[in-house]
């Protein structure tokens, strides 16, 4: 399957947790994005990257949450010291930009529930 | 900032009859437009989209969305429904003049379509 890959696929945290979450977008793609989804909530952008660089952060949800995609390729959105609020679907998207918008192709999501 | 309104949360149908779902969006720019689903189970797809030109678009499974500029609406259509597009139909935008490379979601609409 070459489609992106996201793990976990589910955790499950005490409240105060350190959480990390893992994306591997599709190989040749540049660009990878961050959403969150609640319950009978359509996907909420977090953060964006091209390449290693982090394009967009202003809507991350507080200073507990961070990005990184050290070589451009993979990329780990970490939650500190977690929150019942926290609970959600974390989606990863990539897509290709080469000129003009571009399709994102989404994985299957890291399920959080934190207890 | 960009918003997306879908009109309804849930909709019943029986197997083919036909489909619309409503989407209106807020922005005072030019836009990119897309349906996605999410089928039981699975993660997200596209369905389709539009950037620019013949406002009709067609997508897979024998969707189209119309675009009218002067409603702000991006509705998505079906002239007979499955019983496998039960699914949940995501509408989305992204300004072209931004630059974010980030889709606003709808809410969402969950379809169930009863044999």
């Amino acid at each position: 399957d070459t489609g992106v890959s996201q793990d976990p696929r589910h955790k499950i945290t005490k409240r105060g947790q350190n959480v990390t979450f893992r994306c591997d977008p599709i190989s040749e793609h540049n660009r990878l994005y961050w959403y969150r989804q609640t319950l009978g909530q359509g996907p909420e952008f977090l953060t964006y990257f091209q390449n290693e660089a982090q394009l967009e952060k202003s809507r991350l949800l507080s200073d507990r949450f961070s990005a990184e995609r050290p070589k451009g390729s993979f990329s780990t959105l970490e939650i500190q010291r977690t929150e019942q609020g926290d609970s959600a679907m974390y989606l990863c998207a990539s897509s290709l930009v080469l000129a003009g918008d571009n399709e994102q192709f989404f994985g299957p999501g890291t399920r959080l529930t934190v207890l | 900032a960009q918003s997306v309104s879908q009109h309804n949360h849930h909709v019943i149908l029986s197997e083919a009859a036909s489909l619309e779902l409503g989407c209106n969006y807020s922005y005072g720019g030019t836009v990119n437009l897309f349906w996605y689903v999410q089928y039981p189970g699975q993660h997200l797809q596209l369905l389709l989209k539009y950037f620019s030109g013949d406002p009709l678009v067609k997508g897979i499974k024998g969707f189209e969305a119309e675009f009218i500029k002067s409603k702000f609406s991006f509705n998505l259509r079906k002239p007979s429904v499955q019983w496998s597009d039960t699914a949940e139909y995501f509408c989305a935008v992204k300004p072209r003049d931004s630059g974010y490379s980030t889709l606003t979601f709808g809410k969402g609409t969950m379809l169930l379509v009863s044999p």
